[in-house]
C-alpha cells in the first residue's frame, strides 16, 4: 500500500539545523511531488513548500524561504526537508505528504509526522 | 496570499445529526482547487474531499463538499462516532498553498 514513513523525533537547540526524512513506498516516486506541512502545538496546519520528485523543482513558502531546503533521492524514494537556524517557534510536528506532479495539487497520502522540539 | 476562514470554530452535535462546515476565501479559489481534511488527535490529516466536491478514495458518501469561488461547504449528512474530529480546508490553486484555521466537531 502507499505509505510515507518519516524519521524519528528530534530535539535541537536554537540556531541548529534539522533534517527530516520521508521514505515513500507503494507507488512510483517520480510520478508525484512531496509537500511539507507543519503544525505547531495546538495550532493549525502550515504549508512549508513542495518539491517535484521528477525533476527536483521546488516552491517554498515565504516565511521559511532562505532557511529551508527540500531535496529528494530517487534511488531510495526518499524526500528530505532541512530547516536551518532553528528558533523556538519552529517547534512543531512536521508532516510530509504526497502531492501532485505539479505544485498546485492536493495532498492525498500523509506521513505520521516528525516532532521537532527546539529548546535551549 | 489567500486567507481561508473556517466557521464555526467549534460545532457541538450529537451522533446522527447533520454537520455543516463553512470555509470562506479572501479571494476566488482558482478552478475550485479546494480540499478538506479530517484530523484526529495525535494523527496526521486525512484527505476527504478535493476539487471542492470529489470524494477521496475510501471516503464514505455521508461526506460531501460543495461551493465555488470564495464560499465552500463540507457536509456530513449523519455524524458517526468516528467523525468527531477537526476539519481543515485548504486551497491549492495559488501559491502559497494555505489552510483554514480548522473547525472542531465535538460530541454534544
Amino acid at each position: 500500500q502507499v505509505q510515507l514513513v518519516q524519521s524519528g523525533a528530534e530535539v535541537k537547540k536554537p540556531g541548529a539545523s534539522v533534517k527530516v526524512s520521508c521514505k515513500a513506498s507503494g507507488y512510483t516516486f517520480t510520478n508525484y511531488g512531496i509537500s511539507w506541512v507543519r503544525q505547531a502545538p495546538g495550532q493549525g496546519l502550515e504549508w512549508m513548500g513542495w518539491i517535484s520528485a521528477y525533476n527536483g523543482n521546488t516552491n517554498y513558502a515565504q516565511n521559511v524561504q532562505g532557511r529551508v531546503t527540500m531535496t529528494t533521492d530517487t534511488s531510495t524514494s526518499t524526500a528530505y526537508m532541512e530547516l536551518r537556524s532553528l528558533r523556538s517557534d519552529d517547534t512543531a510536528v512536521y508532516y510530509c505528504a504526497r502531492s501532485g506532479y505539479g505544485e498546485y495539487y492536493y495532498m492525498d497520502v500523509w506521513g505520521k509526522g516528525t516532532t521537532v522540539t527546539v529548546s535551549s | 496570499e489567500i486567507v481561508l476562514t473556517q466557521s464555526p470554530g467549534t460545532l457541538s452535535l450529537s451522533p446522527g445529526e447533520r454537520a455543516t462546515l463553512s470555509c470562506r476565501a479572501s479571494q476566488s479559489v482558482s478552478s475550485s482547487y479546494l480540499a478538506w481534511y479530517q484530523q484526529k488527535p495525535g494523527q496526521a490529516p486525512r484527505l476527504l474531499i478535493y476539487g471542492a466536491s470529489s470524494r477521496a478514495t475510501g471516503i464514505p458518501d455521508r461526506f460531501s463538499g460543495s461551493g465555488s469561488g470564495t464560499d465552500f461547504t463540507l457536509t456530513i449528512s449523519r455524524l458517526e462516532p468516528e467523525d468527531f474530529a477537526v476539519y481543515h480546508c485548504q486551497q491549492y490553486g495559488s501559491s502559497p498553498l494555505t489552510f483554514g484555521g480548522g473547525t472542531k466537531v465535538e460530541i454534544k
